[in-house]
């Protein structure tokens, strides 16, 4: 049962253009959300959070957006960078709670 | 390097041999996870330890997978008698407190291949 799925697993899209990763969760107690970006051969490194009170949370150019009522959340990334490609993963944790629900990862591929 | 360290970063083994992974985490940090990644999977949460608190195990899949953290620094996770679905990344991060919003930080794994 996977509480927080990322449905695609890659995407491939042009440089300077907007990238959109998306992120679906089940489990409505969830109030905080992640996300973090993996390179191969390197552990993952937090990118960007936001808290279950915003809908939107702005980090230069990496934007997340949360729709509650959806249980949806996705991640903006304009322009993309040719280093922006990696692996992307959305995560999930229920009050503030330690333990990160995460999903699947996608691979966001940047042409040039 | 201040950042947190793993080894070995590739373990091949054969089916029913014990392995150690090692995790060095960022000094300082009084929380440190184990995580498992399968192929095409997302991170399974392992085991969980807190400064001096009892470890959470809850994620441990059976009774093969034990881990210590000597010293409050240092922590090893041991598998015994490895199966070939135990072959997977472990991961391991470290944090400054306990809460989802300390950013967890990660070392580059442990790639498990289990024969």
């Amino acid at each position: 049962d996977q509480q927080v799925k990322q449905n695609s697993p890659s995407l491939s899209v042009q440089e300077g253009r907007i990238s959109i990763l998306n992120c679906d969760y089940t489990n409505s107690m969830f109030d905080y959300f992640l996300w973090y970006k993996k390179y191969p051969a390197e552990g993952p490194t937090f990118l960007i959070s936001i808290s279950s009170i915003k809908d939107k949370n702005e980090d230069g150019r990496f934007t997340v957006f949360l729709n509650k009522s959806a249980k949806h959340l996705s991640l903006h990334i304009v322009p993309s960078q040719p280093g922006d490609s990696a692996v992307y993963f959305c995560a999930a944790s229920e009050g503030s709670n330690y333990q990160l629900i995460w999903g699947a990862g996608t691979k966001l591929i940047i042409k040039p | 390097g201040a950042g947190v360290s793993q080894s070995p970063s590739n373990k091949v083994t054969e089916k029913g041999k014990d392995v150690e992974l090692r995790c060095d985490p960022i000094s300082g940090h009084t929380a440190l996870y184990w995580y498992r990644q399968s192929l095409g999977q997302g991170l399974e949460f392992l085991i969980y330890f807190q400064g001096n608190s009892a470890p959470d195990k809850s994620g441990l899949p059976s009774d093969r997978f034990s881990a210590e953290r000597t010293g409050g620094s240092v922590s090893t996770l041991t598998i015994q008698r490895t199966q070939q679905e135990d072959s997977a990344v472990y991961l391991c991060a470290s944090s400054r407190g306990h809460r989802s919003y300390n950013e967890q930080f990660f070392g580059p794994g442990t790639r498990l291949t289990v024969l």
